[in-house]
C-alpha cells in the first residue's frame, strides 16, 4: 500500500504562475522527499526535508512539512514549460526504502 | 544524468514467460532498490539489496526475485509473467545518504 497521497491529481497553470501541490501520509517518518518524473521516465530527486524541519528551499522550490498534520506541500514558483511533469512525494520507511504517492501531474501552458 | 543505467529500455513478453531486467548502479553505492510503476500510479517498492543480500521486500510474490553483484550491477527476475506485471520497472541506487538515484526504467509489456 502507498503511504502518501498527493493532491490535486492534476494541475494546469500558465507559465510564470506558481504551482502548489500537497502530500499527506499516514505513519511517522524519518524524512519526506519530492521527486519529478518526465513522461514516464526515471525519477529525479528534487528535495528532502527531515522530520525535524518545517521548511526548505531549493531554487524555485519551497517545501513545507507539518508532522502534526502528517502533510507536506511543494511550491514551484515562476513556473516554466520545462516544469511540466509528474511530481511525487515519497516517505522514507526505513533503510532508504521509499513509499510513493500516486503523484500530481503538472502542465505548464505557454 | 543520475549515473544509473537500465537495460533493456522496452520489452514485450508473453504471459507465463520469464524476464530478467538489468541495472547498473553508481559506483560506491551499496544499496539498490527496485520499484514497479503501473500506468498512472506511483512507484511501488519491490525489494532492496544491500551488499548482495536482500534487505527488505515489499508486497510482491516470490516469483519476483533479484540479485546484486559486486560490480554495482543488479538484476530483477520475474517468473510466470502475468498481464498485471506490465509496468515501468525502476531501479534506484543509494549510498550513505537518503537520496535515491533512479535509472530511466524498463517498460515491460506482457501480452
Amino acid at each position: 500500500s502507498q503511504q502518501g497521497e498527493e493532491d490535486p491529481q492534476a494541475l494546469s497553470i500558465q507559465e510564470g504562475e506558481n504551482a502548489t501541490m500537497n502530500c499527506s501520509y499516514k505513519t511517522s517518518i524519518n524524512n519526506l522527499q519530492w521527486y519529478r518524473q518526465n513522461s514516464g521516465r526515471g525519477l529525479v530527486h528534487l528535495i528532502l526535508i527531515r522530520s525535524n524541519e518545517r521548511e526548505k528551499h531549493s531554487g524555485r522550490l519551497r517545501v513545507t512539512l507539518d508532522t502534526s498534520k502528517k502533510s507536506s506541500s511543494l511550491l514551484i514558483t515562476a513556473s516554466r514549460a520545462a516544469d511540466t511533469a509528474s511530481y511525487f512525494c515519497a516517505t522514507d520507511l526505513n533503510d532508504y526504502k521509499l513509499s510513493f504517492g500516486a503523484g500530481t501531474t503538472v502542465t505548464v501552458r505557454a | 544524468e543520475t549515473g544509473v543505467t537500465q537495460s533493456p529500455t522496452h520489452l514485450i513478453k508473453t504471459r507465463g514467460q520469464q524476464v530478467t531486467l538489468r541495472c547498473s548502479s553508481q559506483s560506491g553505492h551499496n544499496t539498490v532498490s527496485w520499484y514497479q510503476q503501473a500506468l498512472g500510479q506511483g512507484p511501488q517498492f519491490i525489494f532492496q539489496y544491500y551488499r548482495e543480500e536482500e534487505n527488505g521486500r515489499g508486497n510482491f510474490p516470490p516469483r519476483f526475485s533479484g540479485l546484486q553483484f559486486p560490480n554495482y550491477s543488479s538484476e530483477l527476475n520475474v517468473n510466470a509473467l502475468e498481464l498485471d506485471d506490465s509496468a515501468l520497472y525502476l531501479c534506484a541506487s543509494g549510498g550513505s545518504q537518503e537520496t535515491q538515484y533512479f535509472g530511466p526504467g524498463t517498460r515491460l509489456l506482457v501480452l
